[in-house]
């Protein structure tokens, strides 16, 4: 098992501040992806990161990838009300089956209008 | 535009009781996978198939069988239900062609056993 630990397992923050959300494995990973999950929905895929030390930006959204590909982050600016949900980490290696993705622990955000 | 489509939505069992989970995708993906989401654990691999006629086991395949006859269809069995498998899970596909690709989940079955 790839165990992925993000931190935190909660967050709260008021509108309009940042967060940094963190995903940490020992493992390396040829690739890492995060998703956006909404209540009573399936995860949903916001990037894809696949070099070490990748940084991309997705409007508010700030996601990099660590140099030794064992580690992510996700950072979001002015958080807004509709940035709400639980986010999760997915690794993948071709050690244990490309097309198999192993999600980590998750961090419900929320935020408070 | 269907994509991956899950049921039933809700279901409570009785522990012993044995039932199948639906899932179908319509975009011709040879890999499909089952999850089981549990809170503070995020999701979990179950079973997974690279394509019709072969399946595997992920990280918690105890307890249930799956079968993949089918590019479309990949039902999960549950053959006698117990209270720790309480749980909401979820169906996932995704393209071939390497590990850069983006899965696609269902709804979810939010699974009770009493």
């Amino acid at each position: 098992t790839q165990l992925l630990e993000q931190s935190p397992q909660f967050l709260s923050i008021q509108e309009g501040e940042n967060l940094t959300v963190y995903c940490n494995s020992s493992s390396v990973f040829s690739s890492l992806q995060w998703y956006r999950q909404e209540p009573g929905e399936g995860p949903v895929l916001l990037v894809t990161v696949v070099t070490g030390g990748e940084v991309k930006k997705l409007k508010r959204l700030t996601f990099q990838f660590g140099d030794a590909r064992k580690d992510s982050s996700l950072h979001i600016t002015a958080a807004q009300p509709g940035d709400t949900g639980l986010y999760l980490c997915a690794g993948a290696s071709l050690s244990t089956g490309a097309n198999n993705l192993f999600f980590g622990t998750g961090t419900r955000l929320t935020v408070i209008p | 535009n269907a994509g991956v489509t899950q049921t039933p939505k809700f279901q409570v069992l009785k522990t012993g009781q044995s039932m199948t989970l639906q899932c179908a995708q319509d975009m011709n993906h040879e890999y499909m996978s089952w999850y089981r989401q549990d809170p503070g654990m995020g999701l979990r691999l179950i079973h997974y198939s690279v394509g019709a006629g072969i399946t595997d086991q992920g990280e918690v395949p105890n307890g249930y069988n799956v079968s993949r006859s089918t590019t479309e269809d990949f039902p999960l069995r549950l053959l006698s239900a117990a209270p720790s498998q309480t749980s909401v899970y979820f169906c996932a596909s995704r393209p071939p062609k390497g590990f850069n690709t983006e899965a696609f989940f269902g709804q979810g079955t939010r699974l009770t056993v009493v």
